[in-house]
Order: C-alpha cells, then sequence, then structure tokens
C-alpha cells in the first residue's frame, strides 16, 4: 500500500534552516509527481510545492519562493525540502503527499506529517 | 490568486441525514483541455486529509458512494447521502487549475 513518512521537523530559530525528508513506498515513485503541503496550527492546508515525477518541473507557493527548495533522488524514493530563511509564520505540520502518474497533478495520499516550529 | 470560499462553515448532523457543503472559486475552474480541477478532500480528527472527489465528481478510490460531487465554472456542492459517525471532520475544497489553493473548510458534526 502507498506510504510516505515525512522526518526531519523540529524547533529552529528564525532566520535558520531545516531540511524536511520524505521517505515513499508501495507505488513506483519514480513516475509520480511528489507535492509538501502545510498546515498552520488551527487553520487548513497551505499547498507549498510541487515536484515533477523526474525533477525537471517545481512549482512554488508565492509564501516560500526563494527561500525553500524541493528536490527528489529517485534511486532512495525519497524527496526533499529544503527550507531557509524561516520564519514564525512558517510554523505548521509539513505533509507529504503523492501526486498523479507522469502527470503534474493533484495529491492524493498524504503522511502523517512532521511538525515545524519557528521560535526564538 | 485564486479564493475558495466555502459554506457553511460548520454543520450538525443527524446519521442517516443528508449533508450538503457548497464551494464556490473566484474564477472558473475550467481548464482549457476541457477539465475542471475541483477536488475535495476530509480531514479526520487527529489524520491528514484524504483525497475524497476528483475533479468535480469522480469518487476516488475507496470512497463510499454515499458521497458526490458536482457543479461546474465556479458553483461545486459535496452531498453526503447519508452521514455516517465516520464521517466527522473537516471537509476542504481544493482547486487545481492555477497551483492549488483549499477552501476554507467546513467542520461537519454528529447530532
Amino acid at each position: 500500500q502507498v506510504q510516505v513518512v515525512e522526518s526531519g521537523g523540529g524547533v529552529v530559530q528564525p532566520g535558520r534552516s531545516l531540511r524536511l525528508s520524505c521517505a515513499a513506498s508501495g507505488f513506483t515513485f519514480s513516475s509520480y509527481g511528489m507535492h509538501w503541503v502545510r498546515q498552520a496550527p488551527g487553520k487548513g492546508p497551505e499547498w507549498v510545492v510541487l515536484i515533477s515525477h523526474d525533477g525537471s518541473n517545481k512549482y512554488y507557493a508565492d509564501s516560500v519562493k526563494g527561500r525553500f527548495t524541493v528536490s527528489r533522488d529517485n534511486s532512495k524514493n525519497t524527496v526533499y525540502l529544503q527550507m531557509n530563511s524561516l520564519r514564525a509564520e512558517d510554523t505548521a505540520v509539513y505533509y507529504c503527499a503523492k501526486g498523479e502518474w507522469l502527470v503534474d497533478g493533484r495529491p492524493d495520499y498524504w503522511g502523517q506529517g512532521t511538525l515545524v516550529t519557528v521560535s526564538s | 490568486d485564486i479564493v475558495m470560499t466555502q459554506t457553511p462553515l460548520s454543520l450538525s448532523v443527524t446519521p442517516g441525514q443528508p449533508a450538503s457543503i457548497s464551494c464556490k472559486s473566484s474564477q472558473s475552474l475550467l481548464y482549457s483541455d476541457g477539465r475542471t480541477y475541483l477536488f475535495w478532500y476530509l480531514q479526520k480528527p487527529g489524520q491528514s486529509p484524504q483525497l475524497l472527489i476528483n475533479e468535480v465528481s469522480s469518487r476516488f478510490s475507496g470512497v463510499p458512494d454515499r458521497f458526490s460531487g458536482s457543479g461546474s465554472g465556479t458553483d461545486f456542492t459535496l452531498k453526503i447521502s447519508r452521514v455516517e459517525a465516520e464521517d466527522v471532520g473537516v471537509y476542504y475544497c481544493m482547486q487545481g487549475i492555477h497551483l492549488y489553493t483549499f477552501g476554507q473548510g467546513t467542520k461537519l458534526e454528529i447530532k
């Protein structure tokens, strides 16, 4: 069955960096786009980024563009989110989610998330 | 940016009764390929969101047929024909025509 497991969250000071990882299994990882979506405490989800199946296309939300970088290693079935210049408003649970087969489409299966807290 | 507006923000339903949630987008979600990029998700308490409905009306794998989606252009509706206890949670619509934006959510509780 499809599984995506996020890791790397924690408490970080404003202005610092953090890298999240998402390990996937149960599907042909190299054929699917992957998303990161975040959810601040008590709020609805906010889409962050999509990386295409082969890493050639990356789409970012304006709120993170220039600060966050997505990448993937298809040999390791893993997608990464490098988060730089973190701000208090980046505090959220970050979910990794599987996209669609060979197209840059919507998320379907989501992981359980990893909490990122930006605080001094 | 496309704004997604859901109504109501909360509803309380007796088991076995129907429920309906509206979602309106600030611009048409009909793309030039003829497809409409509107999706519905449910986030059950303590869980991550799960995809219910693809492209307005197509139920995702494993979703019970009591869930149905309809609409076009900018106006969409999610209906539950007979609410069950396991349907509690927050329902979100999401547009996918220009990146992705979620509605503010509709919380469903059981009476």
